[in-house]
C-alpha cells in the first residue's frame, strides 16, 4: 500500500528565504507526482505535475524534483513571499491519488 | 464554468439524515473524482468516474455512500444515515480524459458537519 509522508509538518520563515519542502513515498512504481497548494478553507490548486519519466518541473519561483529510485520529491520555493503562506500537499498516482498530510508554510513579512 | 463547482459549500445536518453533495466539473472533462479530507489530513480517494460509469469506487467507506453521474457531467455524492464520523470536506476534481497526464483540477469542496 502506497504511503506518502511530508516533512516538515509546519515551517515558518521570513520573507525572501529560499526553502525546500520534502515528500517521500514508499512504492517507487508511481505514474505521476503532483504538488498542490491549499489555502485555509479552500480547495486544492495544482502547482506542478511530474510524470514518472521526468526528473523535474519548474513554474516561476517553484521547482519540483522527482527521484523515483529513492522515493522522494522536493518542492523548492525561491525568494518566498507572504502570499506563499498555505499548506502544500504532494500526491502520487494516476486518477486515484494518495496524498501526504501536507506542510503548513508561514512566510512572515 | 471556468472551474469545478461544488454545492453546497457548507452543510450542517443531524445524525441519521440523508445528504446530497453536488459537483459540476470543468466543461469537457470526462473524468470526475470524489475525495474526502478530514481535519489536518490529506484528501482520501473515494470514487472515480470515466463518463457515466464508476471506474473505481474502492474508496467508498461503506454502503451508506453512493455516487452517480447519470449524464457524464454533473455528479452527486449521496450519504445515507449520516454519522458524526462523516464530518469532513468532500472535494470533487475533474480531468480532461483518462489518457492524459492525469493532472487533477479541484473544486473548493463541500464542508459537511454531522451533529
Amino acid at each position: 500500500k502506497q504511503e506518502v509522508t511530508q516533512i516538515p509538518a509546519a515551517l515558518s520563515v521570513p520573507e525572501g528565504e529560499n526553502l525546500v519542502l520534502n515528500c517521500s513515498f514508499t512504492d517507487s512504481a508511481i505514474y505521476n507526482l503532483q504538488w498542490f497548494r491549499q489555502d485555509p478553507g479552500k480547495g486544492l490548486t495544482s502547482l506542478l505535475l511530474i510524470q514518472s519519466s521526468q526528473r523535474e518541473q519548474t513554474s516561476g519561483r517553484l521547482n519540483a524534483s522527482l527521484d523515483k529510485s529513492s522515493g522522494r520529491s522536493t518542492l523548492y520555493i525561491a525568494a518566498s513571499q507572504p502570499g506563499d503562506s498555505a499548506t502544500y500537499l504532494c500526491a502520487v498516482g494516476f486518477q486515484k491519488l494518495v496524498f501526504g498530510t501536507g506542510t503548513r508554510l508561514l512566510v512572515s513579512p | 464554468g471556468a472551474g469545478v463547482s461544488q454545492t453546497p459549500s457548507n452543510k450542517v445536518t443531524e445524525k441519521g439524515k440523508y445528504v446530497e453533495l453536488r459537483c459540476d466539473p470543468i466543461s469537457g472533462h470526462t473524468a470526475l473524482y470524489w475525495y474526502r479530507q478530514s481535519l489536518g489530513q490529506g484528501p482520501e480517494f473515494l470514487i472515480y468516474f470515466q463518463g457515466t460509469g464508476a471506474a473505481d469506487d474502492s474508496g467508498l467507506p461503506n454502503d451508506r455512500f453512493f455516487a452517480v453521474r447519470p449524464e457524464g457531467s454533473v455528479s452527486t455524492l449521496k450519504i445515507q444515515r449520516t454519522e458524526r464520523g462523516d464530518s469532513a470536506v468532500y472535494l470533487c476534481a475533474s480531468s480532461p480524459d483518462s489518457g492524459n497526464t492525469g493532472e487533477l483540477f479541484f473544486g473548493e469542496g463541500s464542508r459537511l458537519t454531522v451533529l
